[in-house]
């Protein structure tokens, strides 16, 4: 199994580009979320899903917007990327909400660069 | 609100040293989750454990060890003997009812030989 992939792995992009960052998940889960880690602050939540066609706002959601056409996969997309946005970010997924018993399964991550 | 604390953002030892990572929570929920999650140097992030409020029982699984006290709020994490592939970033989190975990700064813990 592949669990959860992110695509692509590393980016730069210059200020004001978009893009859009890539989740996967085989595991048929039901939860999706985006964080974002930053030195010294740990991970914050961007957005997050409970299922194919929600999308809800996190901690830290200005400047992006996502999307969940698919239950298997969720978008992040940089409208229009500024360097405050530089960071890596981590798709994660779980059978059930995190209030419940599922803990959260990551990908890799993706390291963005905004100059 | 609910909020987790790593007090110590680094911490240094040498191998064989016992290490006790401190995670002091605060929530309003009655019932709740509490992980620990690893990332190395590599970067991923690895699950370790969860626990429930409901169950106060410390843990042991090998050299790791956890001490949830709901009295102090704090889910503690001890690595005996530490090695040097224990070095890693190390995450405290708490369940945020249906949303999403929220998680501490990390602890960065760096094992010498």
């Amino acid at each position: 199994n592949a669990g959860v992939t992110q695509t692509p792995k590393f980016r730069v992009l210059k200020t004001g580009q978009s893009m859009t960052l890539l989740c996967a998940q085989d595991m048929n889960h039901e939860y999706m979320y985006w964080y974002r880690q930053d030195p010294g602050m740990g991970l914050r939540l961007i957005h997050y899903s409970v299922g194919e066609g929600t999308t809800a706002k996190g901690e830290v959601p200005d400047g992006y917007n996502v999307s969940r056409l698919k239950k298997q996969n969720f978008l992040l997309g940089l409208e229009s990327a500024a360097p405050s946005q530089t960071s890596v970010y981590f798709c994660a997924s779980s059978y059930s909400a995190p209030g419940g018993k599922s803990p959260l399964h990551f990908g890799n991550g993706t390291r963005l660069t905004v100059t | 609100a609910q909020k987790v604390t790593q007090a110590q953002t680094e911490i240094s030892v040498v191998e064989k040293e016992d290490v006790t990572l401190d995670c002091v929570y605060e929530t309003r929920d009655t019932t709740y989750y509490l992980f620990w999650y690893k990332q190395p140097p590599s970067g991923e992030l690895v699950f370790l454990i969860r626990r429930n409020s409901f169950d106060e029982q410390n843990e042991i699984s090998g050299r790791y060890s956890w001490n949830f006290q709901k009295s102090t709020s704090s889910f503690n994490f001890t690595i005996t003997a530490s090695q040097v592939v224990d070095s890693a970033v190390y995450f405290c989190a708490l369940s945020n009812g249906p949303r999403a975990l929220i998680f501490g700064k990390g602890t960065t813990l760096s094992v010498s030989s």
